[in-house]
């Protein structure tokens, strides 16, 4: 079946590291892959999505590639900040939520 | 946009007693509104889907009369704990999604529930 498989954390790292959490999916069809991010004490929040094969979906300095042929979906930032600091679940759906599934989250540490 | 809202934020209640949560999406209709259940470490689990007007459709072992959910409308969710334990203590975030959002879903900040 549909699955969604995310690293697991904490990644641990200092300001103005590199990121890459990695999360890679199965999948039939043709779903639209997502990050959510999730501050201490709140919901989610969208950070980031892809409708398509080879869309690239960006937000806050946050990249992430639709690739089909490696089905994944990696989520890079080229230089993180404390504020980062959350937890960050990717996600696949269809588009009339017949099914959606969500990775395990990895939680982020940014140390000053 | 799409901004959904939950009420109350955070709710003691002794053990025995019921718990109602209301979800909103309060600047469009929601096709279909989802509730989650956040343990410790951060996982996620979907309690229930519901769609406006129908009953709500719940996950293997979530049991539909402690947890019940009304659908009142294409902004309105409720889940209502009943005769809550300890056990029942958690975060509890709902979600709503609409038909252009390509899957995207919406989430409220969520409801923190401790259950004396």
């Amino acid at each position: 079946g549909d699955s969604v498989t995310q690293m697991e954390g904490p990644v641990t790292l200092s300001e103005e590291a590199f990121l890459t959490i990695n999360c890679t999916y199965t999948a039939t069809g043709y779903p639209s892959l997502f990050w959510y991010v999730q501050y201490p004490g709140e919901g989610l929040q969208l950070l980031l999505k892809a409708t398509k094969a080879d869309d690239k979906g960006s937000n806050k300095g946050f990249e992430a590639t639709y690739r089909k042929e490696t089905t994944s979906f990696h989520l890079e930032k080229g230089s993180v900040q404390v504020s980062d600091s959350a937890v960050y679940f990717c996600a696949l759906s269809d588009r009339n939520f017949n099914k959606f599934y969500f990775g395990s989250g990895t939680k982020l540490n940014v140390k000053p | 946009g799409a901004v959904v809202s939950q009420h109350p934020s955070w709710v003691i209640c002794k053990s025995g007693t019921s718990v109602k949560i209301e979800c909103r999406s309060l600047d469009f209709q929601a096709t279909t509104m989802f509730w989650y259940r956040q343990f410790p470490k951060q996982s996620l689990m979907l309690m229930a889907t519901s769609n406006e007007g129908s009953k709500a459709t719940y996950e293997q072992g979530v049991e539909k009369d402690k947890f019940l959910i009304n659908h009142a409308s294409l902004t309105l969710s409720t889940l209502t704990v009943t005769s809550a334990h300890p056990e029942d203590s958690s975060f509890y975030i709902c979600s709503a999604g609409r038909a252009s959002s390509y899957g995207e879903q919406f989430f409220g900040p969520g409801t923190r529930l401790t259950v004396l």
